[in-house]
């Protein structure tokens, strides 16, 4: 079953330091997407990404987070200056299709950033 | 107020009982999915639906799309201490994004 990884798994921090969250999507996927789930709230949409461009981003989404497809393979998203309340689990998921009709996100496990 | 609403926010049951978990919109989907997530984990796709009025079987689990693309409901026969998760519906109406329902978490007694 291809997966979608993430790493690293935990990532501590402290406020204004950058973070970059690495991702390897499946690799016949062709959308890519980033989420964050603060603890003990919804799954909530940050940003889109197709033909090596972003498509859509969230109000969430602001000039501190950028994201890049480097290489082939990877995909990450780059916090610039961390704040505290960037703390959450940030999933990033892909999909063969356009917004993953029919066939679903497939989504990684997850990075746990904590900002301290 | 949210996209898609999710009822109910918590279910906790015997092992053996039936149980129904719902997801509300006033929106129009062209598909709808639902998710199962572990703590600590990512989402799992379980089904998407597409046509309205769809119904699709997953072992235990029955899921419905309204016939109007606007609610689907997931039902879960002689529920087991496995089936223990968040649930979550997932859609998007007529843009880029798949949005979230807040979850319901259900709890499956021994």
């Amino acid at each position: 079953e291809p997966e979608v990884t993430q790493t690293p798994s935990h990532q501590v921090t402290q406020m204004g330091q950058e973070v970059i969250l690495r991702c390897v999507p499946i690799s016949n996927h062709l959308y890519f997407y980033w989420y964050r789930q603060i603890l003990g709230q919804k799954v909530e949409f940050l940003v889109s990404f197709y033909n090596n461009e972003i498509s859509e981003k969230s109000e969430i989404f602001d000039d501190q987070f950028s994201v890049e497809r480097p290489d082939g393979s990877n995909f990450t998203l780059k916090i610039r200056s961390t704040k505290l309340e960037d703390s959450a689990m940030y999933f990033c998921a892909s999909s063969e299709t356009y917004r993953g009709n029919n066939y679903g996100y497939t989504f990684g496990s997850g990075t746990r950033l904590t900002v301290v | 107020t949210q996209l898609l609403e999710q009822s109910p926010q918590f279910l906790s049951i015997q092992e053996g009982e039936n149980l129904t978990v719902y997801c509300n919109s006033s929106s129009v989907f062209s598909s709808l999915q639902w998710y199962r997530q572990e703590p600590g984990e990512g989402p799992v796709l379980l089904v998407t639906v597409v046509t309205g009025g769809e119904v699709k079987k997953l072992k235990r689990l029955t899921f419905q799309f309204g016939d109007a693309r606007k609610d689907s409901s997931l039902h879960i026969t002689a529920a087991q201490p496995g089936d223990t998760g968040l649930y979550l519906c997932a859609g998007a109406p007529n843009d880029y994004k798949l949005s979230f329902g807040a979850g319901t978490t259900v709890t499956v007694r021994a």
